[in-house]
């Protein structure tokens, strides 16, 4: 698999349940990020999570770090049909640039 | 508190022409990423810049595609000779020194390149 790679690729809930999010990646990273695209649109940054740190919160977001298994779940609580949109995850690697590698995404869709 | 800004939002070009492709970043940021974005695919780095500076232009192809970002004014992604393959969404994210390993890049909303 490639680094940061999301699963599922699609998913779809109805308005009220939580959604859950994999990102699995094969290199030692610095931090995690995840990130919003609504269609045809740009990235919103929605959390960073460090390595040294295993969960992190903010708002209807927890993320979840495990550095022993290369890998990070992102929960949405409470989905809103506003939250469809495809989600990414993006690691840096520590070899001292700081740029991203981005998977390919999971499709979220919450239908009212 | 303007975010990153890029134009244009869409260009179209013939095969062969030229694509420029303009990036401001957020007011603070002094480094500039550059990502490009195929259908149904997630981002692929091309370069990372800070002022007068290529820092990492790995993921830039070796013909065709330049990148600057001048000590004045915004940073440019140039495409020559534009083939149909070119056709992506191009992102640019900016942010601050890095080096304090506690960054987010922000993104612009990128510019969506058709070539016919």
């Amino acid at each position: 698999s490639q680094q940061g790679e999301e699963d599922p690729q699609a998913l779809s809930i109805q308005e009220g349940e939580n959604a859950t999010m994999n990102c699995s990646y094969k290199t030692s990273i610095n931090n995690l990020q995840w990130y919003r695209q609504n269609s045809g649109r740009g990235l919103v940054h929605l959390i960073l999570i460090r390595s040294n740190e295993r969960e992190k919160h903010s708002g209807r977001l927890r993320v979840t770090l495990d550095t022993s298994k290369k890998s990070s779940s992102l929960l949405i609580t409470a989905s809103r049909a506003a939250d469809t949109a495809s989600y990414f995850c993006a690691t840096d690697s520590n070899s001292g640039y700081s740029t991203l590698t981005f998977g390919k995404g999971t499709m979220l869709l919450v239908s009212p | 508190n303007a975010g990153v800004m890029q134009n244009p939002r869409h260009l179209v070009r013939r095969r062969g022409q030229e694509a420029r492709l303009r990036c401001s970043p957020m007011k603070g940021h002094s480094h500039v990423y550059w990502y490009r974005q195929l259908p149904e695919e997630g981002l692929k780095f091309m370069v990372y810049l800070q002022k007068e500076n290529i820092i990492d232009e790995s993921g830039m192809p070796k013909e065709r595609f330049s990148a600057e970002f001048p000590k004045e004014g915004p940073s440019i992604l140039r495409i020559q000779q534009v083939v149909r393959g070119d056709s992506a969404a191009y992102f640019c994210a900016s942010s601050r020194d890095p080096i304090s390993r506690s960054y987010e890049q922000y993104f612009g909303p990128g510019t969506r390149l058709t070539v016919t």
